[in-house]
């Protein structure tokens, strides 16, 4: 099956300055590529989604950029705020019928 | 505007009880995924799910284990005999089709097992 990696783990940053989530994926067959944001005692909420046949999306102050070649993908928060603070998920699908999870970063985005 | 609906938000049972958790999706979407949740880890699939079908249970336990999605009404992700290893947290998430549809959650049940 699919295996997916999350790095860093913790990432803590300066209000204003920018946050960068790195994961890599292990099949070449994945084609869809979610980021969740998941606050404490809530679900993860879908912030942005990257397809396979796209290199690059953004949405306001957040982008994904997608390397099928290397097989990694990055989630760009730009502008931080404190209120951006939370763990962030990647994950990857195959077919779209199961979601393959990083192991999540926690951040911190001090005032 | 409702979103992926989940109850109990926290369920305690003591070793060998059953817990039922229920889930009901977003509106107009028929497809269901269940999740699993230890602290500080990410979500693990269990079962994909379809109105009156089970369309992969790839990540579910073989025993104690069970998901339906009836016709009418949530879909229920059942354990029996619970034992301590069963404690986390179960996601539900709904999508309006299959294939790379945009997967939404609900915000959880918390099972804890004394």
């Amino acid at each position: 099956g699919e295996n997916v990696e999350q790095h860093p783990s913790t990432l803590s940053v300066q209000e204003g300055d920018s946050a960068v989530i790195k994961c890599t994926y292990s099949d070449s067959a994945s084609n869809y590529f979610p980021w969740y944001k998941q606050e404490l005692g809530k679900g993860p909420q879908l912030i942005i989604d990257i397809r396979s046949n796209v290199g690059e999306k953004k949405d306001q102050r957040i982008a994904v950029t997608l390397n099928k070649t290397a097989k990694h993908f990055s989630l760009h928060i730009t502008e931080t705020q404190p209120e951006d603070s939370a763990v962030y998920f990647c994950a990857a699908s195959i077919e779209g019928n199961q979601f393959y999870f990083g192991t999540g970063t926690s951040l911190t985005v001090i005032p | 505007n409702a979103g992926v609906m989940q109850n109990p938000r926290h369920l305690v049972r003591r070793r060998g009880q059953e817990a039922r958790l229920r889930c009901s999706p977003m509106k107009g979407h028929s497809h269901v995924y269940w999740y699993r949740q230890l602290p500080e880890e990410g979500l693990k699939f269990m079962v994909y799910l379809q109105k009156e079908n089970i369309i992969d249970e790839s990540g579910m336990p073989k025993e104690r284990f069970s998901a339906e999605f009836p016709k009418e009404g949530p879909s229920i992700l059942r354990i029996q005999q619970v034992v301590r290893g069963d404690s986390a947290a179960y996601f539900c998430a709904s999508s309006p089709g299959a294939n790379n549809q945009p997967q939404h959650f609900g915000d959880g049940t918390r099972l804890s097992i004394l």
